[in-house]
């Protein structure tokens, strides 16, 4: 069974901290990662994507991803309330899998 | 209208009823998806269409439908639902190549289900 393991949160950071979200997959062959945030009642949309492994930057997000280990991570730096979320991460071999999602809670 | 559109966006629906769910996406992609959002579950997998053509079926029940007539609609034909099928229904496109990593996926808004 190919999995996609998160910590369900919440995760409570403060605001202008950073918030590091973990995820752990089984299937050695993936090959993309993706990191979706969802608010409450709306669809997931794309944060990042990553294919190799190392850090990848885009503005406060940061996606780092090791093989070896089979884990990717986020991290959101400077926190702000408004990326109170459900973080959901999919790993992708043939076909996308998806996480539960951890909820990050930015308190002002 | 833009990216990956849904309709209905909310659906109340009796266990006899027929109805169906559509989407569409102005991405241009060649490839589209049915998800299944439950609360506390991941998002489940239902179908994959590439190119037109059905390429996953995830053991959905035969209640759920689908159609794809061309790259940019998809349709989910819903009859005889049971309650435990209310759940966010979520429609997604991508551009798939030949080789490689899957390309990026983009979701719709989704239609909240609620079976009575």
């Amino acid at each position: 069974q190919k999995e996609v393991e998160q910590n369900s949160g919440p995760l409570s950071v403060p605001e202008g901290a950073i918030a590091s979200l973990n995820c752990t997959y089984s299937d050695r062959g993936s090959q993309s990662f993706f990191w979706y945030r969802q608010y409450s009642g709306k669809s997931p949309e794309l944060i990042m994507s990553i294919y190799s492994n190392g850090d990848k930057e885009d503005g406060r997000f940061t996606a780092q991803l090791n093989k070896a280990s089979q884990y990717v991570s986020l991290l959101i730096r400077d926190s702000q309330p408004s990326d109170s979320a459900t973080y959901l991460c999919a790993v992708n071999t043939d076909k996308l899998i998806f996480g539960t999602g951890t909820r990050l809670q930015v308190f002002p | 209208e833009t990216g990956v559109t849904q309709t209905p966006r909310h659906l109340v629906m009796g266990m006899t009823n027929k109805k169906s769910l559509k989407c569409e996406q102005h991405l241009g992609h060649n490839a589209m998806y049915w998800y299944k959002q439950s609360a506390k579950k991941p998002l489940e997998l239902m179908f994959v269409y590439n190119f037109k053509e059905q390429t996953e079926n995830n053991s959905v029940p035969s209640r759920f439908s689908p159609e794809c007539p061309n790259s940019s609609h998809l349709f989910l034909h819903l009859h005889t639902l049971q309650p435990e099928d209310s759940a966010l229904y979520l429609c997604a496109s991508s551009q798939e190549g030949t080789s490689g990593p899957q390309e990026t996926q983009y979701f719709g808004p989704g239609t909240r289900l609620l079976v009575l």
